[in-house]
């Protein structure tokens, strides 16, 4: 059975740094893209980042770009988003999915999510 | 980036009914780069449709995708009880991969 199973959320400040983590199991993590999907409350989807099998390949929304770094350990079958710099509009539920295909993700399995609230 | 539209915004119907949502896009997203989701109040989304109209593992045949190029339909052939929620659709034929605002099905 697929699990994806974040951490990591929490309350911070405007401006300050949180680093989620997402310990995938049930299937060959190495060989899959990793992404993180976050959902403001009561609103729809939105498309954060994304990182290829190997790593080599990373993809940011404008949105985050210069803020988020996402990276993976395939060692430990862990992706992580390390955060920076947030902002009101960073709170949100985020979700770690995988996918088959880096450049046309669809996306398979869906973690339960963690929330991060960025607030004084 | 590709916008998705998805309509209506909510759909009041009853166990039983046929529903049809729609999702189009404001350009072509390639032949079949579509997905469908379906969000229940306090879970994750899950995977319906991929490919325009494949179902994923375990979907029952009741859910149905057709379209290409720009306009794409959801069909639920006939509604149960648990498939009243938030669907989304996706589109991954172009960078940034977008979401659409989202259709609810709702008990009428």
């Amino acid at each position: 059975e697929v699990q994806l199973v974040e951490s990591g959320g929490g309350l911070v400040q405007p401006g300050g740094s949180l680093r989620l983590s997402c310990s995938a199991s049930g299937f060959t993590f190495s060989s899959y893209a990793m992404h993180w999907v976050r959902q403001a409350p009561g609103k729809g989807l939105e498309y954060v980042s994304g990182i290829s099998s190997n790593g080599g390949n990373t993809y940011y929304a404008d949105s985050v770009k210069g803020r988020f770094t996402i990276s993976r350990d395939n060692s430990k079958n862990t992706l992580y988003l390390q955060m920076s710099s947030l902002r009101a509009e960073d709170t949100a539920v985020y979700y770690c999915v995988n996918s088959g295909s880096y450049s046309r993700p669809f996306f398979d399995y869906w973690g339960q999510g963690t929330l991060v609230t960025v607030s004084s | 980036e590709i916008v998705l539209t998805q309509s209506p915004g909510t759909l009041s119907l009853s166990p039983g009914e046929r529903a049809t949502l729609s999702c189009r896009a404001s350009q072509s997203v390639g032949s079949s780069y579509l997905a469908w989701y379906q969000q229940k109040p306090g879970q994750a989304p899950r995977l319906l449709i991929y490919a325009a109209s494949s179902r994923a593992t375990g979907i029952p045949d009741r859910f149905s995708g057709s379209g290409s190029g720009t306009d794409f339909t959801l069909t639920i052939s006939r509604l149960e009880p648990e498939d009243f929620a938030v669907y989304y659709c996706q589109q991954y034929g172009g960078s940034p991969w977008t979401f659409g605002q989202g259709t609810k099905v709702e008990i009428k």
